[in-house]
């Protein structure tokens, strides 16, 4: 049973489009929802994250959406770089566990 | 400095071998973590501690043993390495438990011949 969802597997954006990745959650106990980056050869990095109270959060380039009734959030990215191409993690977690439960990820390609 | 560190960065071993992984965090971090990210690039909790005590221990083989000589220090021993163990593992560690800010080392590439 996967608890976190993530589509597009893959995605290609030509330089200053904007990403857009979602994820979809079925726990409704998960508060927390932090978006990670990967490059090759690294470990996943955090990137920005959301709990359910706002609807919203942004830094710089990147906005979390958030969608509580429909257990649905996003990440966007403005202005998409050759350097943000890297593979993008959502993941989720509960109050009370270290388990951070991760979606399958999105490789992203930003193309110059 | 490198605020989780592993060591290997590769491994390379026949089937049947015993090996193990170290991490080190200088974060002063209670919690830690091992994840295994499989050829898909799936990630997935293997086992966590809080303050050298197992609190996670998901579905692993019992030839995968973590040890925490100290709240910075967790090793993973992985006894009778089989094909299906190679994978990228990564160590991690966060300073509250419910997931929130978790670092990442930059991972083990275990690959079993």
């Amino acid at each position: 049973q996967q608890q976190v969802k993530q589509s597009p597997q893959s995605l290609i954006v030509q330089k200053g489009g904007i990403s857009i990745i979602n994820c979809a959650y079925e726990n409704t106990a998960f508060d927390y929802f932090p978006w990670y980056q990967q490059f090759p050869g690294k470990g996943p990095a955090l990137l920005i994250a959301i709990r359910p109270d706002v609807s919203e959060k942004k830094e710089g380039r990147f906005t979390i959406s958030f969608n509580k009734s429909a257990k649905q959030f996003s990440l966007h990215i403005m202005d998409s770089q050759p350097g943000d191409s890297a593979t993008y993690f959502c993941a989720a977690s509960r109050v009370g566990s270290e388990k951070l439960v991760f979606g399958k990820g999105t490789k992203l390609t930003v193309n110059p | 400095d490198t605020a989780v560190s592993q060591t290997p960065k590769y491994l390379v071993t026949q089937m049947g071998n015993d090996k193990s992984i170290k991490c080190e965090q200088n974060l002063g971090h209670d919690t830690m973590y091992w994840y295994k990210q499989d050829s898909k690039k799936f990630l997935k909790i293997m086992f966590s501690y809080n303050n050298k005590e197992l609190i996670i221990n998901e579905t692993v083989p019992n030839r995968f043993s973590p040890k925490s000589p100290d709240k910075a220090h967790l090793n993973l021993h992985i006894n009778s390495l089989e094909l299906g163990d190679s994978a990228v593992y990564f160590c991690a560690s966060s300073q509250d438990r419910g997931g929130y800010g978790y670092t990442f080392g930059s991972g083990t590439r275990l690959t079993v011949v």
